[in-house]
């Protein structure tokens, strides 16, 4: 149990176009979903917190209109790069707090390898 | 903000053999959690093992144990018996009681030789 996906897996794109990346939690339901930002042979960074519902809560040094985050449902939380540079360029990871049970654990998607030329 | 300080930027165990990884963490808080997440070249995250702050009693989990001494604010992860599926990035984590926000060690990358 305790799935995430994210779609795509991987994504390249031109310069100046918009990309969405979905993230699923497939077997519960969760309140609060992360975006994270990771860069080679680096940790991961936090980008924003998701809560469904509501408005994103982004970390200091994140465009928030660059980064559009949504959290339509309990299951669903998608992250829109817009016009998209090549700085933007990296591995982007979600991941989910169960509504029930594992309070105090999240559980990650895949990942999704954005590229732009 | 709470810090997470993991100090070997990369480390190397014989087959079979033990190793130890080392996290610091900085907090004001007396309720707490705290991972170790181990990211394959797959680069996906999983969990390995998790320390309730208000537990004294280390956490196990088969081949992994940790050593978690909360005055010292130190939690260090045993690998015993290593193996080479073990070859990977692991990360230290923190989250606070009451805060959903997790805060993330730089990691260790984990060499394992045959």
């Amino acid at each position: 149990g305790a799935v995430v996906s994210q779609h795509p897996s991987w994504v390249i794109c031109k310069s100046g176009t918009s990309v969405k990346i979905e993230c699923r939690s497939l077997d519960f339901q969760a309140t609060t979903m992360f975006w994270y930002r990771q860069f080679p042979k680096q940790s991961l960074m936090l980008m924003a917190t998701s809560n469904e519902g509501s408005k994103a809560t982004y970390e200091q040094g994140v465009e928030k209109d660059k980064f559009l985050i949504n959290h339509a449902s309990l299951t669903l939380s998608t992250l829109t790069v817009t016009s998209a540079h090549p700085e933007d360029s990296s591995f982007y990871i979600c991941s989910a707090i169960p509504l029930a049970g594992f309070y105090n654990e999240q559980f990650f998607g895949p990942g999704t390898r954005l590229t732009v030329l | 903000a709470q810090t997470v300080t993991q100090s070997q930027p990369e480390m190397s165990v014989q087959e079979a053999e033990t190793v130890t990884l080392s996290c610091t963490y900085d907090t004001s808080e007396s309720d707490y959690y705290l991972f170790w997440y181990k990211q394959p070249p797959s680069r996906q995250m999983i969990l390995v093992i998790r320390q309730e702050a208000y537990k004294q009693q280390n956490a196990t989990e088969n081949r992994f144990s940790v050593n978690f001494q909360k005055a010292a604010k130190s939690f260090s992860l045993k690998i015993s018996d290593s193996q080479l599926g073990d070859a990977a990035m692991y990360f230290c984590a923190y989250r606070g009681y009451n805060f959903n926000k997790f805060y993330f060690g730089s990691g260790t990358k984990l060499n394992v030789k045959p």
